[in-house]
């Protein structure tokens, strides 16, 4: 039992390209999410996906898109990447009906671009 | 819009001291809370989550409360020790909504030895 797991684990990339984080769960969980995290900000959700074939933006959605491939997966576009998108990049998944509404977070993707 | 505020935002002890941390929120109409711990570099890992019937939660040396009517959740951790320092975020879904949780900032926790 795996829970959480994303790739990569660590990105450079030069402004204007594009790259996909993947992230999967073998909880099978219907809810997934995407955070970023930055000094000062917290947590800030870009987009998330409450079942799957269903996704929404969530507070940072702008320059970000995503795919919920099946149950297990769901994973998050840059098109163009741009220095203000450095950041560490959070996976999350958790039940869509109660009691019990957690999240189990996977270990992060840290991005740099420049 | 349901908000969380974590005050202190960080905190050194020494070790041994039983400690608490603090988490607000705005909405009582709560539906869980959930506390998180995350070391330098790390992602979160769920340590305790209360449901809105609940009042408190117990594992180990953490106790983790809730009160809706004040709005606030606390962590008690006894007898801190170095490997205990991580900060920690607590994060509350509010009902009657997305249930998607909404995070503090956290508190960032050094127990010195």
């Amino acid at each position: 039992n795996a829970g959480v797991t994303q790739t990569p684990k660590f990105q450079v990339l030069k402004t204007g390209q594009s790259m996909t984080l993947q992230c999967a769960q073998d909880m099978n969980h219907n809810s997934m999410y995407w955070y970023r995290q930055d000094p000062g900000m917290g947590l800030r959700l870009i987009y998330y996906s409450a079942s799957e074939g269903t996704t929404d933006k969530g507070e940072v959605p702008n320059g970000y898109n995503v795919s919920r491939l099946n149950k297990r997966e769901f994973s998050l576009r840059l098109e163009s990447a741009a220095p203000s998108q450095t950041s560490v990049y959070f996976c999350a998944s958790g039940p869509r009906t109660g009691p019990r509404y957690e999240q189990y977070f996977g270990p992060g993707t840290r991005l740099t671009v420049t | 819009k349901q908000e969380v505020t974590q005050i202190p935002a960080a905190l050194s002890v020494p070790e041994g001291e039983n400690l608490v941390l603090n988490c607000s929120f705005t909405d009582s109409a709560i539906y869980n809370l959930q506390w998180f711990r995350q070391d330098p570099g790390k992602g979160l890992t769920s340590l305790l989550l209360i449901q809105s019937s609940q009042r408190e939660q117990t594992s180990g040396r953490l106790n983790a409360s809730l009160d809706k009517s004040s709005g606030r959740s606390t962590l008690y951790i006894a007898a801190s020790q170095p490997g205990d320092s991580a900060t920690y975020l607590c994060a509350g879904v509010a009902s009657g909504g997305s249930y998607i949780p909404t995070f503090g900032r956290g508190t960032s926790l050094i127990v010195h030895p």
